[in-house]
């Protein structure tokens, strides 16, 4: 069964500093894996997507790493903001054409920074 | 939010009542998609629209009823519902590639999502 696992379910960090997040994933075939930002009651918005052949993708302070290999991912968030509360989503493609039945969503990391 | 939009935001309704959820996409994609979000829980994907011909339903109930009038345009048709489904229901869109076209990862765009309480 493709499963999803994301830790810590909640974090609680100072504005300003730095933290990872992780996912792990029991997903195959693997086409792609995504990460999602969700602000309470907003639908998600993508931040990256990578696929097999990458291991590092950034999209300005958030940096998602991938090993294909572990069937791991995380998402390091530098220099944190208060605007970066929310819950975090993994999400994992199985491979074939593209539709969202071969997505398998992970129940997120909530993030709260604080002053 | 301009890429897909959804409406009501919020609403409120009794087990007894018929509602309706409407989303709307304006990015030209040709797949549309309902979710049901609760909490601490995974997205749990309820139906697919490709090309406006329903391709997927996942064992959702009947009280669920969609209805895809074109390829912009998605519907929840609500009657009968259970306090237990009390969510938050998104919608999303993606451009599915056909079968030996590259691959744009077929990435899947949220609405803000309408918070469902069924009292």
């Amino acid at each position: 069964k493709n499963q999803v696992e994301q830790s810590p379910q909640s974090l609680i960090i100072l504005e300003g500093k730095n933290c990872t997040l992780q996912c792990n994933y029991t997903v195959s075939p693997f086409s792609n894996l995504r990460w999602y930002k969700q602000d309470t009651g907003r639908g998600p918005v993508s931040l990256t997507i990578m696929t097999f052949s990458e291991n590092t993708k950034s999209n300005g302070r958030y940096t998602a790493t991938l090993d294909a290999d572990t069937k791991q991912s995380s998402l390091h968030i530098t220099a944190s903001q208060l605007s970066d509360s929310a819950s975090y989503i993994c999400v994992v493609s199985a491979g074939g054409a593209g539709t969202a039945s071969k997505l398998t969503f992970g129940t997120g990391t909530r993030l709260q920074v604080t002053l | 939010e301009t890429g897909v939009t959804q409406t009501p935001r919020h609403l409120v309704m009794g087990m007894t009542n018929k509602k309706s959820l409407k989303c709307e996409q304006h990015l030209g994609h040709n797949a549309m998609y309902w979710y049901k979000q609760s909490a601490k829980k995974p997205l749990e994907l309820m139906f697919v629209y490709n090309f406006k011909e329903q391709t997927e339903n996942n064992s959702v109930p009947s009280r669920f009823s969609p209805e895809c009038p074109n390829s912009s345009h998605l519907f929840l048709h609500l009657h009968t519902l259970q306090p237990e489904d009390s969510a938050l229901y998104l919608c999303a869109s993606s451009q599915e590639g056909l079968a030996g076209a590259g691959s744009s990862y077929n990435e899947q765009f949220f609405g803000p999502g309408t918070r469902l309480t069924v009292l």
